[in-house]
């Protein structure tokens, strides 16, 4: 059974500090998403990363992909209130087929004023 | 309406009762999903629709039963659930990837907060 770890489960800090979530797995995935996901509403998609190795950044968020395409880490730099939520990893099976994703249960993140 | 949009937001229901759960996606994709979000538990995937046809269904008891008349729009009915199936219900769908690769990135409704009473 393919299962995604996500540590911490729950993380509280104060804005403008730096934090960093993780997602491993002892399987192999083609690619890895993650998402945030805010109270009362479904998640939202942040990036997908595909090769191992890759970096990729949306603005203070910064994604990277393990090498063995096994795990993968979010640093948030100078987190702000507004990056309060749940982050949750889903890493793709490959096969082909539909509905191949396995998700992780998640970091709870708040970021206090 | 743009995305993925479900309804109602929030349903409360005895254990004796039949209600349905739409959802109806604006991105034009051709598979959709009902997922379970249930605490201290990953996200669970139900049932998923490809092309209107029922290309998974993981193991889910026959009191949920889903309908996709269409690529657009997805239905949840629900017959006397238990209590133990009060959770948030997310419909999500995306576009399927060409046969031999691509990335399924799903777009998720704000799903049905269900409470089984």
């Amino acid at each position: 059974t393919q299962l995604l770890e996500q540590s911490p489960q729950f993380l509280s800090i104060q804005e403008g500090e730096n934090l960093t979530v993780y997602c491993n797995s002892s399987s192999v995935f083609s690619s890895l998403q993650w998402y945030r996901q805010e109270p009362g509403e479904g998640p939202v998609l942040l990036v997908t990363v595909v090769t191992g190795g890759e970096v990729k950044k949306l603005k203070r968020l910064t994604f990277q992909f393990g090498d063995a395409r096994k795990d993968s880490s979010l640093h948030i730099t100078a987190a702000q209130t507004g990056d309060t939520g749940l982050y949750l990893c889903a890493g793709e099976r490959g096969g082909g087929s539909q509905g191949n994703l396995i998700f992780g249960k998640g970091t709870k993140l708040s970021v206090k004023p | 309406e743009t995305g993925v949009t479900q309804t109602p937001r929030h349903l409360v229901m005895g254990m004796t009762n039949k209600k349905s759960l739409k959802c109806e996606q604006h991105l034009g994709h051709n598979a959709m999903y009902w997922y379970k979000q249930s605490a201290k538990k990953p996200l669970e995937l139900m049932f998923v629709y490809s092309l209107e046809e029922r290309v998974e269904n993981n193991s889910v008891p026959s009191r949920f039963s889903p309908e996709c008349p269409n690529s657009s729009h997805l239905f949840l009915h629900l017959h006397t659930l238990q209590p133990e199936d009060s959770a948030l219900y997310l419909c999500a769908s995306s576009q399927e990837a060409p046969a031999g690769g691509g990335t399924y990135e799903q777009y998720f409704g704000p799903g049905t907060r269900l409470t089984v009473t």
